[in-house]
């Protein structure tokens, strides 16, 4: 069956770090890859999505690579701000008969002043 | 655009309660979908339907928990009797319609957490 792994939580940084969450996948066929984000009390939104190898989606300064070669999706941010502070989840999308989402556990971003 | 409503936002039961959730999706959606995201974990899909019908509910226990969408509009989620494992947020989702070929985007809404003591 379709899995993602995520790298686990909480992830503690400084303002202006580097962000990297890494995220791999199992899956059948070619799926869709997405990052989620979900900000304190509010529901999950999409962060960005990338639907086939290569593709590179982004976002509010956050990118992500479909990399087939090594099944991966990791999310990156070149200057976390406060802001940035949430849960982020890695999800796949493989078609067939029923389109939900497999997600990851979720990460726990902190970003401290 | 308003966005994926439910409610209640909080629901605390005692096991072997009752309790119902309610999902209203954007208008013009017809793809319904409920999942169950356990604390530590990401969201599981428990049901999804296509206006009033149902596509997959492969992973509803369904010997407790029940949903319909009678109308094809907003969609009632029950569990009877609930059991502690069951405390969890139970997020909605809504797409425009079900994927041909690709993926529509699903938009969630805020969710109901339900404690069960």
């Amino acid at each position: 069956g379709n899995s993602v792994t995520q790298m686990e939580g909480p992830v503690t940084l400084s303002e202006e770090a580097f962000l990297t969450i890494n995220c791999t996948y199992t899956a059948t066929g070619y799926p869709s890859l997405f990052w989620y984000v979900q900000y304190p009390g509010e529901g999950l939104q999409l962060l960005l999505k990338a639907t086939k190898a290569d593709d590179k989606g982004s976002n509010k300064g956050f990118e992500a690579t479909y990399r087939k070669e090594t099944t991966s999706f990791h999310l990156e941010k070149g200057s976390v701000q406060v802001s940035d502070s949430a849960v982020y989840f890695c999800a796949l999308y493989s078609g067939g008969g029923a389109d939900g989402l497999t997600f990851g556990k979720g990460t726990h971003l902190i970003i401290q002043p | 655009e308003a966005g994926v409503a439910q409610s209640p936002r909080y629901k605390i039961i005692e096991k072997r309660q009752s309790v119902a959730f309610w999902c209203n999706p954007i208008s013009g959606h017809a793809t319904l979908y409920w999942y169950q995201q356990i604390l530590g974990q990401g969201p599981k899909l428990l049901i999804q339907f296509q206006n009033n019908g149902v596509v997959d509910d492969s992973q509803l226990p369904k010997d407790r928990f029940s949903a319909e969408r009678l109308k094809g509009v907003d969609s009632t989620l029950k569990i009877q009797p609930a059991k502690l494992e069951d405390s969890a947020v139970y997020l909605c989702a809504s797409s425009l319609n079900r994927a041909a070929g690709g993926y529509n985007e699903q938009f969630f809404g805020p969710g109901t957490r339900l404690t069960v003591l």
